[in-house]
């Protein structure tokens, strides 16, 4: 039972465009959202997260937004950047922190030239 | 120098054979954790340790075993290694002291492969 969905395997984006990467939960429970990116050979880095008191979080070109009612966040990077190319996996906890972090399977985003 | 460190980086190993993955971590975090990565299937968590004297199984802890020798130090062991144990291994830390909670740390992964 996948708690934490990301449906796209893939996505390709030209540099300059915007990347949305989407994310979908079932647990009721979770209500602290993070993205993470991982380039080959490397752990997972964290990029940003989001309570569920907000709807939307920026941190320079990165913006989260949560809708809790659809179960629903997804990953805003504008614009994309060719730096930008890794797996980004979505993570989801029930504790108002990071800890017990469910992830999604990921999905690998390359931003053209 | 790396934060959170694993060794070994690259392991190939046997089937039945007992191995031992290291973590160990020099941010002063107070809680670790052990996860496993497959193609597909993100990284899903196997052991998970709030303190010294605190741990706790997770998702996938059937076949494996954990010590937290130190607060700095968090070992996994595969008792008898099977082949549907080859997978990406990666150790985290995050951090409740600072009153931080905000992410986890991962360390680079230790790639398993059993025969």
């Amino acid at each position: 039972d996948q708690q934490v969905k990301q449906n796209s395997p893939s996505l390709s984006v030209q540099e300059g465009r915007i990347s949305i990467l989407n994310c979908d939960y079932t647990n009721s429970m979770f209500d602290y959202f993070l993205w993470y990116k991982k380039y080959p050979a490397e752990g997972p880095t964290f990029l940003i997260s989001i309570s569920s008191i907000k709807d939307k979080n920026e941190d320079g070109r990165f913006t989260v937004f949560l809708n809790k009612s659809a179960k629903h966040l997804s990953l805003h990077i504008v614009p994309s950047q060719p730096g930008d190319s890794a797996v980004y996996f979505c993570a989801a906890s029930p504790t108002g922190t990071a800890s017990k972090l469910t992830f999604g399977t990921g999905t690998r985003l390359q931003v053209t030239l | 120098d790396a934060d959170v460190t694993q060794t070994p980086r690259n392991r190939i190993t046997k089937t039945g054979k007992r191995i031992m993955l290291e973590c160990s971590q020099t941010k002063g975090h107070d809680r670790m954790y052990w996860y496993r990565q497959d193609p597909g299937l993100g990284l899903r968590l196997i052991y998970y340790s709030f303190d010294v004297k605190d741990i706790n199984k997770g998702e996938i802890s059937d076949g494996y075993s954990v010590s937290r020798q130190a607060q700095a130090k968090f070992s996994l062991s595969l008792e008898s290694a099977i082949p549907n144990q080859t997978a990406l291994y990666f150790c985290a830390t995050s951090d409740t002291t600072s009153g931080s909670y905000n992410e986890q740390f991962f360390g680079p992964g230790t790639r398993l492969t059993v025969l």
